[in-house]
This record gives C-alpha cells, structure tokens and sequence, in this order.
C-alpha cells in the first residue's frame, strides 16, 4: 500500500518548456489535488478533482492544465513553464465523504529556469 | 487577503515543554480545523483535526483548542520532543461545492525542540 506516489521527484526546465507531473493514489479515493508551495508560504490549492470525470480551479489555477485520467490517476501539466512556476509541487487525496484529512505525496521539486 | 494566519514563522522550546503553536482565521464560514506536520522532503501527514462543535480535541501528547469567538485555535504539544520538530501548517476547511472539501493553509510556524 503505498499511498500517494508522484514522478518525478526532481524537474529542471528551461522557460517555455512543458511537461506533466503525474500522481496516483491507491486507496480508492474520491479526490485529489493539486498544490503548490513556495517558500514562506503555505500550500496553495491550483486544481483538484471531487471525482473521476471532474475537475475544478482552485486558487492559483493559471498556468496548469489537468487530466483525471481514471480513479487512480491525477496529473498537473505545465504547458509553457515560466519561472514563477519553481516550487514544490504536492498531490493528495482524500475520501470525498467526509470530513477526514488528505494523504499527501512526496512532492515534486520543480526549477524553471 | 490571508484566510488562514500563523504569526509565528518559528519557535523553539526545549525538550520536556509544552509547545504551542497558534493559528488564526477571518473566515467565519470555516467550521473544521486541521493541523498537519511537515518534515524536510516530505509532503504533509495529518496530525489531529477538530470541528466547530467543539472546543478541544486530544490525541495523546498533542492537544487543540478552538476558541470561535476570537477565531482562533492553537496546537498544544506536551511533553515536546526533538522529534517533534518540523513544520507545521493550520488548515481550515470549507465545502468546495462539488462534493469535495478544499483546505486553505497557514503559511506554517517551524517548531524546533532542543534536547
């Protein structure tokens, strides 16, 4: 049972490059999440999804796309990187039901130079 | 304007103390509190939560208090120990109206207990 997996771990791009930061649970969660954070600051929400086949913005959703591509599967596309996009970027769950914590994953270390 | 506030960007207690961390919100629709802790490296693991209908909640050393007339809750840790030391984020909770919850984190408070 391994929770909350995310790949890479570590990311440098150069400006206007793209990529996609995938995550994948397997604790049949309902939701997942996307969040960033930057130092100084608290985790900031950019997209999540309530279930499989929805998607919604959260507060900094500028600059990210995302696919929930099955219950599992929860990826964050950044498809022209710019430099305020360096940050760490974590992925979580959570049973959509009730009012219980999100699992987080490692996070991903992301550098746009 | 930030929903979620911790004043304190760090702290430092030593070993055997009690340590409290405070958080305060201006958002009087938040009826759910979390406290998550983060070590280096690693995402966030929940620590103890606690709901408007309550004014304290206790998981063995750690305790969390809610006042909801001052919006404001703290996070007692008795006794600290050094491996408690790491950061850690007040969260409030709000229905996201999609049948899901979004969190609406602190900026965290760094707490490092000395042996």
């Amino acid at each position: 049972n391994a929770g909350v997996t995310q790949t890479p771990k570590f990311q440098v791009l150069k400006t206007g490059q793209s990529m996609t930061l995938q995550c994948a649970q397997d604790m049949n969660h309902n939701s997942m999440y996307w969040y960033r954070q930057d130092p100084g600051m608290g985790l900031r929400l950019i997209y999540y999804s309530a279930s499989e086949g929805t998607t919604d913005k959260g507060e900094v959703p500028n600059g990210y796309n995302v696919s929930r591509l099955n219950k599992r599967e929860f990826s964050l596309r950044l498809e022209s990187a710019a430099p305020s996009q360096t940050s760490v970027y974590f992925c979580a769950s959570s049973e959509a039901h009730t009012l219980n914590e999100q699992f987080f994953g490692p996070g991903t270390r992301l550098t746009v130079l | 304007d930030q929903q979620v506030k911790q004043n304190s960007p760090s702290l430092s207690v030593q070993e055997g103390r009690i340590s409290i961390l405070n958080c305060d919100y201006t958002n009087s629709m938040f009826d759910y509190f979390l406290w998550y802790k983060k070590y280096p490296a690693e995402g966030p693991t929940f620590l103890i939560s606690i709901s408007s209908i309550k004014d304290k909640n206790e998981d063995g050393r750690f305790t969390v208090f809610l006042n909801k007339s001052a919006k404001h809750l703290s996070l007692h840790i008795v006794p600290s120990q050094p491996g408690d030391s790491a950061v850690y984020f007040c969260a409030a909770v709000h229905f996201s109206g999609a049948g899901s919850y979004q969190l609406t984190f602190g900026k965290g408070t760094k707490l490092s207990v000395i042996p």
